[in-house]
């Protein structure tokens, strides 16, 4: 089986400070990661995803991600935040039964306050 | 190119009810997964459909049913709703099946039971 935790339901930061978003996994098989955003009433849009190779990934809107195997983590970063960055962040792997669209498992998300 | 489409945005039904959810992938994806978003459970993945072929199903029970068409729109089927079916339901197409495949999100259905 495979899961996601994502620490910290909410996290607050000043605009223009560094994001720190918390991302740990388990699963049996090497995993697929991925970091999706949702905005207020809207479906989830992919920010960046790691599949093989450099382990430092790099995704839309100014967000990377490095995946740790020995950690099991894969946290999200932006060097500095930005009002319109402020929304519900979710991790999600898959692996076991394909993944793309078929069968990813998310974490509880995570909802980034962006303050003046 | 357009995205996914779900219809309708907003459902409100009375419990014992049944509601079909549509879903239109982008155009040339043949892959279709639909999952649930409630505040409690977080996203939980509901089925899969390739080809016209479940291939994948999540811990639901059988009143969630769903099918795919030949032009790869899907629809999903919620019979004798319960109020705990209130939630937003998303559907999600790709260009094929595979654990690397990006998934495109639709801006999903909000049902309502009351």
């Amino acid at each position: 089986a495979q899961s996601v935790t994502q620490l910290g339901s909410h996290v607050s930061v000043s605009e223009g400070a560094l994001v720190l978003l918390r991302c740990n996994y388990s699963s049996s098989v090497p995993p697929y990661l991925f970091w999706y955003v949702q905005y207020p009433n809207q479906g989830l849009q992919l920010l960046l995803k790691y599949t093989t190779g450099a382990t430092l990934v790099k995704g839309i809107n100014g967000f990377e991600a490095e995946f740790k195997k020995s950690e099991t983590s894969f946290h999200l970063t932006k060097p500095s935040a930005h009002m319109s960055d402020a929304a519900e962040y979710f991790c999600a792997v898959s692996g076991v039964r394909g993944g793309g669209a078929d069968g990813l498992t998310f974490g509880k998300g995570t909802h980034l306050i962006i303050q003046p | 190119k357009a995205g996914v489409t779900q219809t309708p945005r907003y459902l409100i039904k009375t419990r014992g009810q049944q509601v079909t959810l549509s879903c239109s992938p982008i155009s040339g994806h043949r892959s279709v997964s639909w999952y649930q978003q409630t505040p409690g459970q977080g996203l939980q993945f509901l089925f899969e459909y390739f080809s016209e072929t479940q291939r994948n199903k999540g811990n639901f029970p059988g009143r969630f049913s769903g099918r795919q068409f030949s032009n790869s729109r899907s629809e999903m089927n919620v019979s004798t709703l319960e109020l705990g079916d209130s939630a937003l339901y998303l559907c999600a197409s790709s260009l094929v099946v595979g654990s690397d495949t990006e998934a495109f999100f639709g801006q999903g259905t909000r049902l309502t039971v009351v």
